[in-house]
Formats: structure tokens, C-alpha cells, sequence
């Protein structure tokens, strides 16, 4: 079984400060994890994915994630937040198994000036 | 290149009818998946299409529910005798292998509202 947690359904941060968005994962085999960002009435668009190569993960829009076993965690960052990053962020994990996404119940992100 | 489309954007449909929504994958993906997104459930997995496999209808939350994809390209989910709880935004992603390793893409989704 797999299955994804985000702390925080809420995140807000001052624009030009740092994003960290908290994803943990659970998975019996080794896991591919994404991060899909949603802005409001349209679908999803990936951001990054982890797939067993480098654990230190670049995305578009400049956010990254690393990928931690110790921790089994893949916690989404970026070091300065624009207002245009204001929308929701979902962590999924897929593992070669199942061939589905298994989401997290996603965080909202604001953005204030 | 085009992106995964998805019909009607809205459906208003009154307690008790069918409705049909369909989806057309990214040209050339093998894969298509069905998801549900509502506020009590969050994002959810129903369907996936393989080529010509069987689908995996694991994530189909009842016999009302049902989907077929026609000559490994369009895709229709079929939702009879709606209820209320049905309403919610039905997502759906293809993907160019089944591979777990392999990016899904999103359509914009239709949005059901059940009256």
C-alpha cells in the first residue's frame, strides 16, 4: 500500500520569503513521487518528480524537492515565493505496482506583499 | 502540441440521470487514468487504461459507475442514475506508458454539480 501525508492545509508566506511545503510518504517498495501545482479551475501540471535518480530533485518555476529515505519525506521548497506561485500543491506517490497516483490532500499556498 | 481535453467543462444534471464525460488523451499515450477530486475525498483514483489490457477499475466507487475506451484513444466515464455525492471534478490524465516512472498529464476537467 501507498499513501502520501502533507502537514498543513494552509500555508501563507510573505512574497521574496521562502516556500517549504511538507510532503512524507508510506510505501512497501521504493516510490516515485511527484508534485503537481493547481491553480484555481484548472487541472493539474507537474512541477518535479523523483524516480530513483538524483535525490535533489529541480522543477519549473524554480522550486526543488529532496527526496529523504531516512525520512521518508519529499518536502517541496523554493528560496523566494512570488504571488504568481499563490495556488494549491499536491504530493503523489506511484510506485511500479500500482501504475495510479496516490495524492495527498494538498496544501493551499498563499503569497501576501 | 495539443494537451489532454476534456467535455463538457460544466454539467448541471438533476438526481437520477446518466451523464457521460469524456476525455481525449495526449496522441501517441498508451495510458489514461480517471480521477474524482471533491472537497470530502480530496484526489482520487478511479480508472486506468492500459492498451488493449483489461482496465483497472480498482478505484470505481460503485456499479453506477463505468468507462471504456474506444480505439485505445477517447475515453468515455459514464455515471448513471447521479446522486448527490457524485458531484464533484472528474480529472483525466494520459500518460505515454503505464510506466510508473512516466509523467501524467491533466486535462482541466469537467466540473459535475448533481441538483
Amino acid at each position: 500500500a501507498q499513501s502520501v501525508t502533507q502537514l498543513g492545509s494552509h500555508v501563507s508566506v510573505s512574497e521574496g520569503a521562502l516556500v517549504l511545503l511538507r510532503c512524507n510518504y508510506s510505501s512497501s517498495v521504493p516510490p516515485y513521487l511527484f508534485w503537481y501545482v493547481q491553480y484555481p479551475n484548472q487541472g493539474l501540471q507537474l512541477l518535479l518528480k523523483y524516480t530513483s535518480a538524483a535525490t535533489l530533485v529541480k522543477g519549473i518555476n524554480g522550486f526543488e524537492a529532496e527526496f529523504k529515505k531516512s525520512e521518508t519525506s519529499f518536502h517541496l521548497t523554493k528560496p523566494s515565493a512570488h504571488m504568481s506561485d499563490a495556488a494549491e500543491y499536491f504530493c503523489a506517490v506511484n510506485t511500479g505496482t500500482a501504475s495510479k497516483l496516490t495524492f495527498g490532500t494538498g496544501t493551499r499556498l498563499q503569497v501576501t506583499l | 502540441g495539443a494537451g489532454v481535453s476534456q467535455s463538457p467543462s460544466n454539467k448541471v444534471t438533476e438526481k437520477g440521470k446518466d451523464v457521460e464525460l469524456r476525455c481525449d488523451p495526449i496522441s501517441g499515450h498508451t495510458a489514461l487514468y480517471w480521477y474524482r477530486q471533491s472537497l470530502g475525498q480530496g484526489l482520487e483514483f478511479l480508472i486506468y487504461f492500459q492498451g488493449n489490457s483489461a482496465p483497472d477499475k480498482s478505484g470505481l466507487p460503485s456499479d453506477r459507475f463505468s468507462a471504456e475506451r474506444t480505439g485505445g484513444s477517447v475515453s468515455t466515464l459514464t455515471i448513471q442514475r447521479t446522486q448527490q455525492e457524485d458531484s464533484a471534478v472528474y480529472l483525466c490524465a494520459s500518460s505515454l506508458t503505464g510506466l510508473a516512472t512516466y509523467e501524467q498529464y491533466f486535462g482541466p476537467g469537467t466540473r459535475l454539480t448533481v441538483t
